[in-house]
């Protein structure tokens, strides 16, 4: 099986601007969450996806939004970029079933200058 | 609410010498508890998971970890370390009672495991 994938791997932006990444998870797997990863807050949650409905939330700005489409992909939208923003976001799938055994993605690595 | 507190940011080791990395959690339900590593500019990738019956738990690359819920801890252990090991490691904990999950991974901070020659 494939694992997760992310696009694009590294992405450079500038204060102000807005940003799409974009997961696709295992197949068969119906459940997608998103973690942003920085030095010194570490792996923070974001939110999860399951059948294209948003089950759980972190503690971020609405700046930080989802979405999942039927095939389960899923999008992450970072509006208004801020320097504090720039970390490594990384995506994981699972089946969405009990015990939550998730699979990373390689992650996306953002920039904001 | 679930927390994980990974006792220990850097671990230095000699090449086949033993390793415990440690993990305490907390939390006000029940947990299955894992172990993720990290490789340089890679993502998390699964080494083992506590999710019922027996509380040593086998993983890959001879890891291995003990589930001591009196203690809530959860520690990572290696007889033999290689230079290979060397990568951070991740403690995370999710929480379910009987309305099922809670769906999401909290993790610890990270321990780095530095094997040297």
């Amino acid at each position: 099986k494939a694992g997760v994938t992310q696009t694009p791997r590294y992405l450079i932006k500038t204060r102000g601007q807005q940003v799409t990444l974009s997961c696709s998870p295992i197949s068969g797997h119906r459940s997608v969450s998103w973690y942003q990863q920085t030095p010194g807050q570490g792996l923070q949650f974001l939110f999860e996806y399951f059948s294209e409905t948003q089950r759980n939330k972190g503690n971020f700005p609405g700046r930080f939004s989802g979405r999942q489409f039927s095939n389960s992909r899923s999008e992450m939208n970072v509006s208004t970029l801020e320097l504090g923003d720039s970390a490594l976001y990384l995506c994981a799938s699972s089946t969405g079933t009990t015990y939550n055994e998730q699979f990373f993605g390689p992650g996306t690595r953002l920039t904001v200058l | 609410a679930q927390s994980v507190t990974q006792l220990d940011s850097q671990v230095p080791v000699f090449e086949e010498a033993p390793v415990e990395l440690r993990c305490n959690y907390s939390s006000s339900v029940s947990v299955y508890l894992f172990w993720y590593v990290q490789y340089p500019n890679q993502g998390l990738q699964l080494l083992l998971k506590y999710l019922s019956g027996s509380t040593l738990v086998k993983g890959i690359n001879g890891f291995e970890a003990e589930f001591n819920k009196s203690q809530t801890s959860f520690h990572l252990r290696k007889p033999s370390v290689h230079i290979s090991d060397t990568a951070e490691y991740f403690c995370a904990v999710t929480g379910f009672s009987s309305g099922g999950s809670n769906y999401k991974l909290t993790f610890g901070k990270g321990t780095l495991l530095t094997v040297n020659p």
